[in-house]
């Protein structure tokens, strides 16, 4: 069946430290791609998403590059803030109805 | 506009049960979604409601889990005979449509069960 797999966190960095947080999937067909974030005491916001191989989404100064060969969607981002620490959930959308299997979320921190 | 509201926003009961649990969604989207969040984990897909039927349900647990949406807006997923491991956030979601277009979550319930 369709799954997602996500490196485990927590992951600490330093402010402005580059940040990559890996997502694999599996999947039957031609899934669509996402990236959650959820921010301390807040619900699940969208943050990018991708719906073909090598499309990139981005948002917020954050990337992921759907990569079909490799079945990744890994999320990248440049230069972290303080303000970017939270939990964040790598997910697939595949067939009919559009419901979503996560990962298991990936807690950041990052300190200043 | 108002977002994706759920209530209550916790709730604790008794082992044995009953609970209901609200899902309002943003006005005008024909799809909802519930799905369960455990500590440390991903939420973990339920059921899906395209207008007033679930179209797809095979994310339930178990027959003490059911779900209705009578009127094609307010949903109510309801949990009988509660166990200790019902224990968790119960997040709603809803869309446009039934695509792969972005879901909105609410909040959240957290059901404790003692």
């Amino acid at each position: 069946g369709n799954s997602v797999t996500q490196m485990e966190g927590p992951v600490t960095l330093s402010e402005e430290a580059f940040l990559t947080i890996n997502c694999t999937y599996t999947a039957t067909g031609y899934p669509s791609l996402f990236w959650y974030v959820q921010y301390p005491g807040e619900g699940l916001q969208l943050l990018l998403k991708a719906t073909k191989a090598d499309d990139k989404g981005s948002n917020k100064g954050f990337e992921a590059t759907y990569r079909k060969e490799t079945t990744s969607f890994h999320l990248e981002k440049g230069s972290v803030q303080v303000s970017d620490s939270a939990v964040y959930f790598c997910a697939l959308s595949s067939g009919q109805g559009g419901k979503l299997i996560f990962g298991q979320g990936t807690e950041l921190s990052v300190k200043p | 506009g108002a977002g994706v509201s759920q209530t209550p926003s916790n709730k604790v009961t008794e082992k044995g049960k009953y609970v209901e649990l609200r899902c309002d969604p943003i006005s005008g989207h024909t799809a909802l979604y519930w799905y369960r969040q455990s500590l440390g984990q991903g939420p973990e897909f339920l059921i899906y409601f395209q207008g007033t039927g679930a179209a797809d349900d095979s994310g339930l647990p178990n027959d003490r889990f059911f779900a209705v949406r009578p009127e094609g807006s307010v949903s109510t997923l309801k949990i009988q005979r509660t166990e200790r491991g019902d224990s968790a956030v119960y997040l709603c979601a809803s869309s446009v449509d039934g695509t792969r277009r972005e879901q909105f979550f609410g909040p959240g319930t957290r059901l404790t069960v003692l």
